[in-house]
This record gives C-alpha cells, sequence and structure tokens, in this order.
C-alpha cells in the first residue's frame, strides 16, 4: 500500500476565498480518494475520483488527477469556516489498504 | 443510518490494566480496520480484517490485539496497555480494500498514565 504525501501541511485564508490543496503519490492507482477530518472526530470521505478520470466536482470541492504525474489536487472553492479541517488524500490500489499521510489542515478565518 | 459507532468515546486507565474498546458497523461490510493518530504521524494503520475469523496485521500492531467473530464487530483490545498507547483511536469499514470509500467511527480518546 502507498500513502499520499499532502502539500502544503497547513493552510490559512479568509473566508470566502478558494483553497487548494495538492497530494503525490508514488505508483500507480485505481482511484484516489479525498477525506474530510473535522477536530478530533472521525474522517469523512468527500470524493473518489478514477485513475481514468481527469477531474470531478461535488458541489464547492473539485477534485483532478493527473496520472502521468501523480498527482492530484482538491480545490474548495468560496470558503466558510465550517470548512476548517484537516483534508487527507488516498491513493487506492486494488487489493491494498488505504493508508493516509499527514494532511494538510486547513483553516478559514471568518 | 449507516454508520460507525466506538466505545467508550474517551477512557482514562493506568498502565496495565486491559481494556477493550468496541466497533460496530451497522452496514454489512466485510472489511474493518483500525487507526491511532498521533501530532506529526498522521493516520496509521494498527490491525484490519477482511472477514469473519480473518485478521491481518497493519503497520502498528505491537501491544494489540483484535478478533472478528462476528461481521459486524472488530473490538481492539490492549491487554496490558503503556504510556505509548495513548492516542486517538479511529475503527472504520468498507466494502473492500483500499478501492472503496471507508466509513470511519467517532473516535476514541485514550489515555494512559
Amino acid at each position: 500500500s502507498q500513502q499520499g504525501e499532502e502539500d502544503p501541511q497547513a493552510l490559512s485564508i479568509q473566508e470566502g476565498e478558494n483553497a487548494t490543496m495538492n497530494c503525490s503519490y508514488k505508483t500507480s492507482i485505481n482511484n484516489l480518494q479525498w477525506y474530510r477530518q473535522n477536530s478530533g472526530r472521525g474522517l469523512v470521505h468527500l470524493i473518489l475520483i478514477r485513475s481514468n478520470e481527469r477531474e470531478k466536482h461535488s458541489g464547492r470541492l473539485r477534485v483532478t488527477l493527473d496520472t502521468s504525474k501523480k498527482s492530484s489536487s482538491l480545490l474548495i472553492t468560496a470558503s466558510r469556516a465550517a470548512d476548517t479541517a484537516s483534508y487527507f488524500c488516498a491513493p487506492a490500489s486494488a487489493g491494498n489498504m488505504l493508508t493516509f499521510g499527514g494532511g494538510t489542515r486547513l483553516m478559514v478565518k471568518p | 443510518e449507516a454508520q460507525v459507532t466506538q466505545n467508550p468515546r474517551y477512557l482514562i486507565t493506568v498502565t496495565g490494566k486491559k481494556l477493550t474498546v468496541t466497533c460496530s458497523q451497522n452496514m454489512n461490510h466485510e472489511y474493518m480496520s483500525w487507526y491511532r493518530q498521533d501530532p506529526g504521524l498522521g493516520l496509521r494503520q494498527i490491525y484490519y480484517s477482511m472477514n469473519v475469523e480473518v485478521t491481518d496485521k497493519g503497520d502498528v500492531p505491537e501491544g494489540y490485539k483484535v478478533s472478528r467473530k462476528e461481521k459486524r464487530n472488530f473490538p481492539l483490545i490492549l491487554e496490558s496497555p503503556s504510556p505509548n498507547q495513548t492516542s486517538l483511536y479511529f475503527c472504520a469499514s468498507s466494502s473492500g480494500l483500499a478501492i472503496y470509500e471507508q466509513y470511519f467511527g467517532p473516535g476514541t480518546r485514550l489515555t494512559v498514565t
């Protein structure tokens, strides 16, 4: 199994701004998943993008995947204070365990 | 409502006193796992189970035991807890291994003094 590496480790923005987080991984994948964790709570699945997809949207979330660069990005548009959380990417390969990196800590200031 | 539950949510105990953290899911998932989360170290997998009576070690299994006697339950057992097991623990379940979405429990904050 492999874990993704999120970048930056921490991000602080004003409410209404967009937040972009990046994820890099090392080996081929079936899909890549993004999760959110509010402080001290369990991770919540946000979005899954398959290896044959390049972009996916869900509400204010936009995820891109570039398998040639082994990277993904998560864009949160028009951020809100409630988006304050840690965000994790999880590159997924069939038959392997899902593992998580250290995440990006996003702070959205009102 | 589809969910993963853990009990207790908070626990303070002393070194050496055996404890069990329960985990239950109501989604008929085959795959369940336990993670611990520590500052600066991210989420690390302790044990996982691909089905009843099938368990395997994750990245940090030392000091922990698990059992999977029923599909819905996957308790985490600390036979002789030590202070370095103070951590935030999460149980998770999914329909299968990595390519499926995982559902996480609310977490158990354990302090071992």
